[in-house]
């Protein structure tokens, strides 16, 4: 069964620092991952996909590994902006169809 | 905004009672999912669909069922809800098995 953890829970930084958000899984099989984030009271926004055959994704100031090996995938946030803060959700793909979702990490960014 | 509405965004009822929760999307995409989430369990899927008509079981589907007559839309029911479905219900979205998903903005439903 796919496991997926992401840790820490929750994370406070201040303004301006770049910061890493893990992700890790117990089946190295997947197909693809897929890192979200959540607004509170809103839905999953789409950050980045990176599919089975690719090793990172970049979109801007977030850039997202994948080390399916190690079961591991990163996220890489540069110069943090209080916008930022939000819950960050990462999800494998166990097949094409059916996503693990981690229990996320909820971003704090102080200004 | 992934072009997909869900109503309605709040819902409260009785246990007992059948709750039908829509999902409309205008990009024509052909996969549509229902999932729900809940503190401790995160998001979990109900169930999905690849197209009109062909629908299939997620992880939790006991005490749900969809329909999809039309590509855009695709409708969860609880035939009869329980205290244990007050939860907060996502429908996604996406083109293909190599696309990413797209979520909606939710429905909270408290079922009394």
């Amino acid at each position: 069964k796919q496991e997926v953890t992401q840790i820490p829970a929750a994370l406070s930084v201040p303004e301006g620092e770049n910061l890493v958000l893990n992700c890790s899984f117990t089946d190295s099989a997947i197909y693809n991952l897929q890192w979200f984030r959540q607004d509170p009271g809103k839905g999953l926004t789409s950050l980045l996909l990176i599919q089975s055959s690719q090793r990172e994704q970049t979109s801007g100031r977030l850039n997202a590994s994948l080390d399916k090996s190690s079961g591991r995938s990163t996220l890489y946030i540069a110069a943090s902006q209080p916008g930022d803060s939000a819950t960050y959700l990462c999800a494998v793909y166990r097949g094409a169809q059916k996503l693990v979702f981690g229990q996320g990490t909820r971003l704090t960014i102080n200004p | 905004d992934a072009g997909i509405t869900q109503s309605p965004r709040h819902k409260v009822t009785e246990t007992g009672t059948p709750v039908t929760l829509r999902c409309h999307q205008t990009e024509n995409h052909r996969y549509m999912y229902w999932y729900r989430q809940d503190p401790g369990h995160g998001l979990r899927l109900i169930h999905y669909s690849y197209g009109v008509k062909d629908t299939d079981k997620g992880e939790v589907s006991d005490g749900y069922s969809v329909s999809r007559s039309k590509t855009e839309d695709f409708l969860l029911t609880l035939e009869s809800a329980t205290s244990s479905q007050t939860s907060v219900y996502f429908c996604a979205i996406r083109t293909g098995p190599d696309s990413p998903l797209h979520f909606g903005n939710g429905t909270r439903l408290t079922v009394t």
